[in-house]
């Protein structure tokens, strides 16, 4: 079984539809993180959360919203989808106790169309 | 403004030589550096990183070189087997902490 699974895998809306997309982990770990890629582009970070009560922007975070439900659980919201977030989006895990160097468990991706 | 740059999108190498993949970065604040692979329709896996104290680390196949001077790093794989065919990124954080910044990617292909 996946640790860090994401749903839905792919996801095709319209633009102004509120969507949401979901991220669990069994890992156990702390902090969690959501990225997008673009095609050709390296992953942006969008938000990250250290534990259920820290909420942190990251660097492209206009346009979404998270919550952090639980310690497994990380919500991506878009409240108003438009064209130019259409994008993969990815969910991430780390581990603060036994980390060394920030190694982040990605999620299988979320592939978002916005017509 | 690219803080981390890989300049080749892509690379072919043949199978059992060396494969080499450069990364530069801009931020001298970054201290700690990882490389992930990517398979198409999957997310990517963790590699292998290094501190900006070292500047090897190894492990098995896979050796990442750091040359802070240059703001340079690079990921050699020995020997280049199909399986590695794959997106590589370069990937940099501060503190260990916040989030990674990531390179656009080289798409590694291993020739028969």
């Amino acid at each position: 079984d996946a640790d860090v699974t994401q749903t839905p895998r792919n996801r095709i809306t319209k633009t102004g539809k509120r969507i949401m997309l979901e991220c669990s982990q069994t890992k156990g770990h702390d902090r969690m993180y959501w990225y997008r890629q673009d095609p050709g582009l390296g992953l942006r970070l969008i938000y990250y959360s250290f534990d259920v009560k820290d909420i942190n922007k990251g660097e492209i975070s206009d346009g979404y919203s998270v919550s952090r439900q639980a310690q497994a659980k990380f919500s991506l919201s878009l409240e108003s989808a438009i064209p130019n977030q259409t994008a993969l989006y990815f969910c991430a895990t780390s581990d603060d106790r036994t980390s060394k160097y920030n190694e982040q468990f990605f999620g299988p991706g979320t592939r978002l169309t916005v017509l | 403004d690219q803080q981390v740059k890989q300049n080749s999108p892509s690379l072919s190498v043949q199978e059992g030589r060396i494969s080499i993949l450069n990364c530069d970065y801009t931020n001298s604040m970054f201290d700690y550096f990882l490389w992930y692979k990517k398979y198409p329709a999957e997310g990517p896996t963790f590699l292998i990183s290094i501190s900006s104290i070292k500047d090897k680390n190894e492990d098995g196949r896979f050796t990442v070189f750091l040359n802070k001077s240059a703001k340079h790093l690079s990921l050699h794989i020995v020997p280049s087997q199909p399986g590695d065919s794959a997106v590589y990124f370069c990937a940099a954080s501060v503190g260990g902490a916040d989030g990674l910044t990531f390179g656009k990617g080289t798409h590694l292909i291993i020739q028969p």
